[in-house]
């Protein structure tokens, strides 16, 4: 049984471009949620996907979206970076009806605005 | 509005020593409590989860943590810690308002010393 994989582990971009983050969900997890964690932080709710849709949505501005694959898989995309951006993403699957009891995080990307 | 509240930033205790970390919650609703663990440049690894039932709750690694609903407290204990337990330690409640969710501390991070 895998686990969650997140792709890539480190990411260097500039601020004003565009970045896409990869994650692949656990075997029989069907949801996938996003996290940032800023430096000295705990991780912060971005986004949640279930069946290709965002089931809710964190404190975070339009310029964060994602997508969700027919395979589960999920994308992260944060458009026009920010210094504020700089963090760790992290996702993490679930079973179908579980939610949060049955989290799987990733490792995370670490992400670098400069 | 739910939140959790790590009274301390950053503990430090010697090798074999007892440790409590402490976490606080606010909700006005039953709750799921959560303590996860982060090694360096690496992901959140579930120590344990209280859903329901014993409100002693024993993980992974030699650590237990005790719901005490009166005191909306869900400390986390080790009665002898290791060189290894050294990282950061989170603390989370499942917010169900409007999407399976959690919500974070902002992190305990223990140092064991030799």
């Amino acid at each position: 049984e895998t686990g969650v994989t997140q792709s890539p582990t480190h990411l260097i971009k500039t601020r004003g471009q565009q970045v896409t983050l990869r994650c692949s969900s656990q075997s029989g997890h069907n949801t996938v949620s996003w996290y940032q964690q800023a430096l000295g932080q705990g991780p912060q709710f971005i986004f949640q996907y279930y069946r290709e849709e965002e089931n809710g949505r964190g404190n975070f501005p339009p310029r964060f979206s994602g997508l969700q694959f027919p395979n589960y898989s999920s994308e992260l995309n944060v458009n026009a970076l920010e210094l504020d951006d700089s963090a760790l993403y992290l996702c993490a699957s679930s079973l179908p009806g579980t939610g949060v009891s049955s989290y799987t995080f990733g490792s995370g990307t670490r992400l670098t605005v400069v | 509005a739910q939140s959790v509240t790590q009274l301390d930033s950053q503990v430090p205790v010697f090798e074999e020593a007892p440790v409590e970390l402490r976490c606080n919650y606010s909700s006005s609703v039953s709750v799921y409590l959560f303590w996860y663990v982060q090694y360096p440049n690496q992901g959140l690894q579930l120590l344990l989860k209280y859903l329901s039932g014993s409100t002693l709750v024993k993980g992974i690694n030699g650590f237990e943590a005790e719901f005490n609903k009166s005191q909306t407290s869900f400390h986390l204990r080790k009665p002898s810690v290791h060189i290894s337990d050294t990282a950061e330690y989170f603390c989370a409640v499942r917010n169900f308002y409007n999407t399976d969710k959690l919500i974070f501390g902002t992190g305990t991070r223990l140092q064991v010393f030799p």
